[in-house]
């Protein structure tokens, strides 16, 4: 596609469930960031992904949070035991090697 | 650590200025600022890396000042589009992982 592209656009789920949320890069982008950004707040990083090194997962906020990015293109962020406190929208953003970043249009997750 | 944005929110009448300002407590390799508008994904607006370059794009401009570890977003001649909310993202190179700090934002608001 042109763009980067994530899905769900919205996830509703119930606290203690897990989800999981899928990003699909530009093409070509061996870069891959996953950010969570709080209602009428900033980009929170979570994990970066380049090429075929080991990710950055300085921060994720706790050890129910992981990724993974398969072939080095799909990534998928995974929340397990979900709770209220991760109700955010989840960006995912992806570029060329410390080149510009272009960002999807999230995944807004809700936490009941 | 996370650079710090000011002013946290600008009022402006269409054809008017503003300065965004974006500081770093430690030394800058890159600078990147992007737009919000409400709901949408943080557009890309330029990147500037360190020595001091300034670039611009249609009536927005930045510079980058290296020894104030410092990065401003000039917004000349306002038009209603550039409403939104404005993020710089600073990169402090590869030994820092080569991912993106965000500020907390700044909300510009233009009125006709």
């Amino acid at each position: 596609g042109a763009g980067v592209s994530q899905s769900p656009s919205n996830k509703v789920t119930e606290k203690g469930k897990d989800v999981e949320l899928r990003c699909d890069p530009i093409s070509g982008h061996t870069a891959l960031y996953w950010y969570r950004q709080s209602l009428g707040q900033g980009l929170e990083f979570l994990i970066y992904f380049q090429g075929n090194s080991a990710p950055d997962k300085s921060g994720l906020p706790s050890d129910r949070f992981s990724a993974e990015r398969t072939g080095g293109s799909v990534s998928t962020l995974t929340i397990q035991r979900t709770q209220q406190e991760d109700s955010a929208v989840y960006l995912c953003a992806t570029g060329i090697y410390q080149e510009t970043q272009y960002f999807g249009p999230g995944t807004r997750l809700l936490v009941l | 650590q996370q650079p710090v944005q000011s002013p946290q929110a600008v009022i402006l009448r269409e054809g008017e200025d503003a300065v965004i300002n974006c500081s770093s407590s430690k030394a800058l390799y890159s600078v990147h600022w992007y737009r919000q508008k409400h709901g949408e994904a943080p557009i890309f607006l330029m990147i500037l890396l360190k020595g001091g370059e300034q670039k611009g794009h249609d009536k927005i401009s930045a510079s980058f000042n290296e020894k104030k570890q410092q990065s401003s977003l000039y917004l000349t001649a306002s038009q209603l589009s550039y409403s939104g909310t404005y993020f710089c993202g600073t990169g402090y190179g590869k030994a820092a992982g080569n991912k993106l700090t965000f500020g907390g934002g700044t909300r510009v608001l233009v009125k006709p």
